[in-house]
């Protein structure tokens, strides 16, 4: 079966400190990836989409970045971040071209920026 | 305009009973998906059920089922006999244009809060 896993659980950053989110998929190849935000109490946005290795597309302009060195590992970054960067990161994968594509996330990664 | 809209930001239901949570669509796309996940406190986004917009039944998952009218372009999702490890957010979401097309993103609800009461 498939498993998603987000590291870390939790993360306390100054601002202006870089940021490194990891998330791998285990048991499936060729995954669609995704990285979302949640404000709190607010639904999901999504920040980066990712087809393939290499190939990311980003669907809001901000301070982060995403990069996808392998196959199940997608990771978003950051070089300086900003109070308005807190909040709750999900990671999320989905089967590629499959009927229905559904996407199934990550336990999440809460980023406090003081 | 909002594309979904979940109207109810908190209900309440008994445990054992059924409980309907609204959601609302907007999409001049003829090919779209529609999601529920429930989200409980520890964050994780849980997949519950899909309805495909060609699909001509509603889905069912367990103890979840999707009511799906098309023409009114709502998605309501109904929970039976609800348990107490049903009190979660749960939100609606949508997917518009044909699968592997390119159409990536899921629209999110801002989310129902349910909570079942002993």
């Amino acid at each position: 079966s498939q498993t998603i896993h987000q590291w870390p659980a939790t993360l306390v950053q100054p601002v202006g400190s870089p940021l490194s989110l990891e998330c791998t998929v285990e048991g499936t190849s060729n995954p669609n990836l995704y990285w979302y935000r949640q404000a709190a109490g607010r639904g999901l946005q999504l920040l980066f989409y990712s087809v393939g290795i290499g190939q990311i597309s980003s669907e809001v302009p901000q301070n982060l970045s995403a990069s996808r060195p392998q196959d199940r590992q997608f990771i978003l970054s950051s070089k300086k971040l900003l109070l308005s960067d807190s909040g709750f990161y999900l990671c999320a994968w989905s089967p590629r071209l499959a009927a229905r594509e559904t996407q199934y996330f990550g336990p999440g990664t809460r980023l406090l920026v003081l | 305009a909002q594309k979904i809209t979940q109207t109810q930001p908190g209900m309440f239901v008994q445990e054992k009973e059924a409980v309907t949570l609204d959601c609302t669509y907007d999409t001049s796309d003829p090919s779209y998906g529609l999601f529920w996940y429930k989200q409980p406190s520890s964050g994780e986004m849980i997949f519950l059920i899909y309805q495909g917009s060609y699909d001509q039944q509603n889905a069912t998952e367990g103890r979840y089922s999707l009511n799906f009218q098309k023409a009114r372009k709502s998605a309501n999702l109904v929970i039976s006999a609800s348990q107490l490890g049903d009190s979660a957010m749960y939100f609606c979401a949508m997917r518009e244009g044909l699968t592997g097309a390119g159409s990536y993103q899921l629209t999110f609800g801002k989310g129902t809060k349910l909570s079942v009461i002993p």
